[in-house]
């Protein structure tokens, strides 16, 4: 199947700094990517959709200010955490749907965000 | 709100056992339904999913999933289990707006 990495799959940080992580598609052209915040025994939260060439488009509650998203190619969108806190430690999954497609979505390995 | 509920959070079973998971959606007009597992230090796969047609859908590694519009649910079966079936399960809605939303998944442990 497609496969869609991410890019660290752990990370530490001070708290104040800001922290990049890179989703891409490997072997597949992806128009929208999708990135989740997973809490410890909850469910996947959609944050934003990530569209190439276009601003992200963000769920409510989440400030986009903050997860600065990036989907500069067909193969990669970047989310930023910029200024994190401690609370922003969690688990981010990235998810894309290949252009051409049925409308499956691939996941990545997700990334560990811990903030000092 | 769209939204996808799972019940029974932790479920433990011994190998050859039955397993079934329920899964609930929110109305919300046309929907796509997907499960999803996360085997331990795994990527998301894809089990199955319900786009349209026969109701009952078979899956990989002989789970199958039934849509039942009535009732909204699509829940997870599997008749006899295996050790290598531990995993976190998840079922997931896709709405018209292409949001997908998640439930808060299902943590099966098949005790050999």
């Amino acid at each position: 199947g497609a496969v869609v990495s991410q890019h660290p799959s752990r990370v530490i940080c001070k708290s104040g700094t800001s922290v990049k992580i890179e989703c891409r598609s490997l072997d597949f052209q992806a128009t929208t990517m999708f990135w989740y915040r997973q809490f410890p025994k909850q469910s996947l939260m959609l944050m934003a959709t990530s569209n190439e060439g276009s601003k992200a488009t963000y769920e409510q509650g989440v400030e986009k200010d903050k997860f600065l998203i990036n989907h500069a190619s067909l193969t990669l969108s970047t989310l930023t955490v910029t200024s994190a806190h401690p609370e922003d430690s969690s688990f981010y999954i990235c998810s894309a749907r290949p252009s051409l497609g049925t409308g499956e979505l691939f996941f990545g390995e997700g990334s560990r965000l811990t903030v000092l | 709100a769209q939204s996808v509920s799972q019940h029974n959070h932790h479920v433990i079973l011994s190998e050859a056992a039955s397993l079934e998971l329920g899964c609930n959606y929110s109305y919300g007009g046309t929907v796509n339904l997907f499960w999803y597992v996360q085997y331990p230090g795994q990527h998301l796969q894809l089990l199955l999913k319900y786009f349209s047609g026969d109701p009952l859908v078979k899956g990989i590694k002989g789970f199958e999933a039934e849509f039942i519009k009535s009732k909204f649910s699509f829940n997870l079966r599997k008749p006899s289990v295996q050790w290598s079936d531990t995993a976190e399960y998840f079922c997931a809605a896709r709405y018209g707006n292409n949001r997908l939303a998640f439930g808060k998944g299902n943590q099966v442990v098949v005790i050999p």
